[in-house]
């Protein structure tokens, strides 16, 4: 059982250029978020999904776009990196709001 | 009033001792609430839900004060291995759902 997979664990990137991080889940969950940490702080909401198609954005979503096309998916992209985008960034999914969060282990992203 | 806020922290306890959180949140609408643990920023794992009545899960205990919209643990009998961060989540508008800061707890020897 496999639950939430992230990829890459760990990335570097120059200013400006783009990337994927991706999010695949195993247990037919609706709910999907994307979540960025910084240093000393808590998890910020990017971008979150209640079903295939479905995408909305959360408090911090500049620079950033998400797809859903299936149900298991929900890549993130990063089209520009700048620095303000180093940070630690965790996938999360749910069968509802009701439910606990199941992450996955999370991508340390450097932009230099 | 920010979405969800947790006490600043850190706090810092003998073993043994008693320590409680707080956490605020801003929609009164908010329906769903959460305590997460996280490790050195591994990532968080879910301690307890929150139900209105309140609940209890061995040494932890969680509270939801509807009227002054906030959440609160408490952890009974402090345990080295209770060293970490603990992270309230709420869902801020339906389906999105909301972390505080995370308030860092040191238990000593």
């Amino acid at each position: 059982n496999a639950g939430v997979t992230q990829t890459p664990k760990f990335r570097i990137l120059k200013i400006g250029q783009s990337m994927t991080l991706q999010c695949t889940q195993d247990m037919n969950h609706n709910y999907m978020y994307w979540y960025r940490q910084d240093p000393g702080m808590g998890l910020k909401l990017i971008y979150y999904s209640v079903g295939a198609g479905i995408t909305d954005k959360g408090e911090v979503p500049n620079g950033y776009n998400v797809s859903r096309s299936t149900t298991e998916d929900f890549p993130l992209r990063l089209e520009l990196a700048a620095p303000s985008q180093t940070s630690v960034y965790f996938c999360a999914s749910s069968y509802s709001t009701n439910e606990k969060l199941f992450f996955g282990s999370g991508t340390q992203l450097s932009v230099l | 009033r920010k979405e969800v806020e947790q006490d600043p922290g850190p706090f810092n306890v003998p073993e043994g001792a008693t320590v409680a959180f707080n956490c605020t949140y801003s929609n009164s609408a908010s329906q769903s609430f959460f305590w997460y643990r996280q490790d050195c920023r591994k990532e968080p794992k879910l301690l307890m839900s929150v139900y209105s009545s309140g609940n209890e899960d061995g040494r932890f205990t969680a509270q939801l004060n509807r009227a002054s919209q906030y959440i609160s643990l408490l952890i009974r009998d402090s345990k080295l291995s209770d060293s970490a961060t603990y992270l309230c989540v709420v869902n801020y508008h339906n389906n999105d759902m909301r972390f505080g800061a995370g308030t860092r707890l040191t238990v000593k020897p």
